[in-house]
């Protein structure tokens, strides 16, 4: 069973350009999150979605950002019209429930480098 | 709304110390607290999952507790190593809301 898988591990995007990162979560977990890592600073939830839903997207911008997670293949970040500011690392991770026995398991991340 | 703080956000010790990193929430309504461990450049690797009912976890070197009414969790590594070397970050599962929050992390260094 492999982890979560995260692709591309590093993009590099121009000014205007459109990013997408997509993340297959482990086997048998319908539950994904995805977050944001500025250089120096900590994880900030963006986006939480089951199969096929968006529960929370409070933590997204609320332009140029979107989020999938289809019933099937991977769940795909998507970055419109990229600016300076959005390099970072992106995080996602799955569950399988939402109990307390919950445990995440995160990607190595998506390191968007915007030139 | 759910805050994590991270105390101290930096730490420089000689091998061999044991060592207690803390971290406390402002929301008690949690189902459980994970620590993670972050290497330079790299992904997060979960180190140990408190869930709400539990008082501690072990594993090998590594103790974490959990007090939920105090809001308050602490790892203690023992015998540290310079492999150690990391940022160590906590994150609760918020009740409810059903998404971790982060912490603001402990970079730990441990000299030779």
């Amino acid at each position: 069973n492999a982890g979560v898988m995260q692709n591309p591990r590093h993009l590099v995007r121009r000014r205007g350009q459109e990013a997408r990162l997509r993340c297959s979560p482990m086997k048998g977990h319908s539950h994904v999150y995805w977050y944001r890592q500025l250089p120096e600073e900590g994880l900030k939830f963006m986006v939480y979605l089951q199969k096929e839903n968006i529960i929370d997207e409070s933590g997204m911008p609320k332009e140029r950002f979107s989020a999938e997670f289809p019933k099937e293949g991977p769940s795909i970040l998507r970055i419109q019209q990229v600016v300076r500011g959005d390099s970072a690392a992106y995080f996602c991770a799955s569950s399988l429930l939402d109990r307390e026995d919950t445990e995440a398991f995160f990607g190595q991340g998506t390191r968007l480098t915007v030139v | 709304k759910q805050e994590v703080t991270q105390i101290p956000a930096a730490l420089s010790v000689p091998e061999g110390e044991n060592l207690v990193l803390n971290c406390s929430f402002t929301d008690s309504a949690i189902y459980n607290l994970q620590w993670f461990r972050q290497d330079p450049g790299k992904g997060l690797t979960s180190l140990l999952l408190i869930q709400s009912s539990q008082r501690e976890q072990t594993s090998g070197r590594l103790n974490a507790s959990l007090d939920k009414s105090s809001g308050r969790s602490t790892l203690y590594i023992a015998a540290s190593q310079p492999g150690d070397s990391a940022t160590y970050l906590c994150a609760v599962f918020t009740s409810g809301t059903y998404k971790y929050i982060f912490g603001t992390g402990t970079r730990l260094k441990v000299l030779a």
